[in-house]
């Protein structure tokens, strides 16, 4: 029962520097997300992917890419950090109408 | 700008008293309020939901109290434990779309003993 499985689970990158953060679900949903949290302003939506072959801007996708490879797998690219983009990431995913099963978080921090 | 508003952003609560957090939100699109635990180090975890057809929904110790007209939603945790120490956010989605969430700002709870 792995639910929603998300590498790596800290990083530490230089400015400009990219990287790909993964997620992975083994639940069959159909829809998959990535948010950010900072401290005091919660969850922020960054990229969604409502279904397989689809993917979309939330609130915050500037500095951001994703693929959504297959159904299972939903990653987030940072193609040039910055410190602002020092976070903790968020991947869930869903089926439509219900509520998110969440990832464990990773947590990036951009020098 | 914030489509959930939540409040307190913190709450120290004695053991066995009654948490009470509220949020509140403007978009009438929305229509599933789902509320999230989140402890140190983990990610957010569903705790208890509702939709607008019902006024209050409870699961345990939890309940959630839910007011269309004024668009207030809020969560109570009775006979408050430690083990409820942490940090608590409500969210929203539309009934269209792709589901998405908007989730408030959260709630950090402290339960003495």
């Amino acid at each position: 029962n792995a639910g929603v499985t998300q590498t790596p689970k800290f990083q530490v990158l230089k400015t400009g520097q990219s990287m790909t953060l993964q997620c992975a679900q083994d639940m069959n949903h159909n829809s998959m997300y990535w948010y950010r949290q900072d401290p005091g302003m919660g969850l922020r939506l960054i990229y969604y992917s409502a279904s397989e072959g689809t993917t979309d801007k939330g609130e915050v996708p500037n500095g951001y890419n994703v693929s959504r490879l297959n159904k299972r797998e939903f990653s987030l690219r940072l193609e040039s950090a910055a410190p602002s983009q020092t976070s903790v990431y968020f991947c869930a995913s869903s089926v439509t109408g219900q509520g998110y099963t969440f990832g464990s978080g990773t947590r990036l921090t951009v020098v | 700008q914030q489509q959930v508003k939540q409040s307190p952003q913190s709450l120290i609560v004695q053991k066995g008293g009654i948490s009470i957090i509220n949020c509140a939100y403007e978009n009438t699109a929305f229509d599933y309020f789902p509320w999230y635990q989140q402890f140190p180090g983990k990610g957010p975890a569903l705790l208890i939901a509702i939709r607008p057809d019902v006024s209050e929904k409870k699961e345990g110790r939890f309940t959630i109290s839910f007011n269309k007209s004024a668009k207030q939603f809020s969560l109570h945790i009775m006979d408050s434990q430690p083990g409820d120490s942490a940090t608590y956010f409500c969210a929203a989605s539309p009934r269209t779309g792709a589901n998405n969430l908007f989730f408030g700002t959260g709630t950090r709870l402290t339960v003495i003993p």
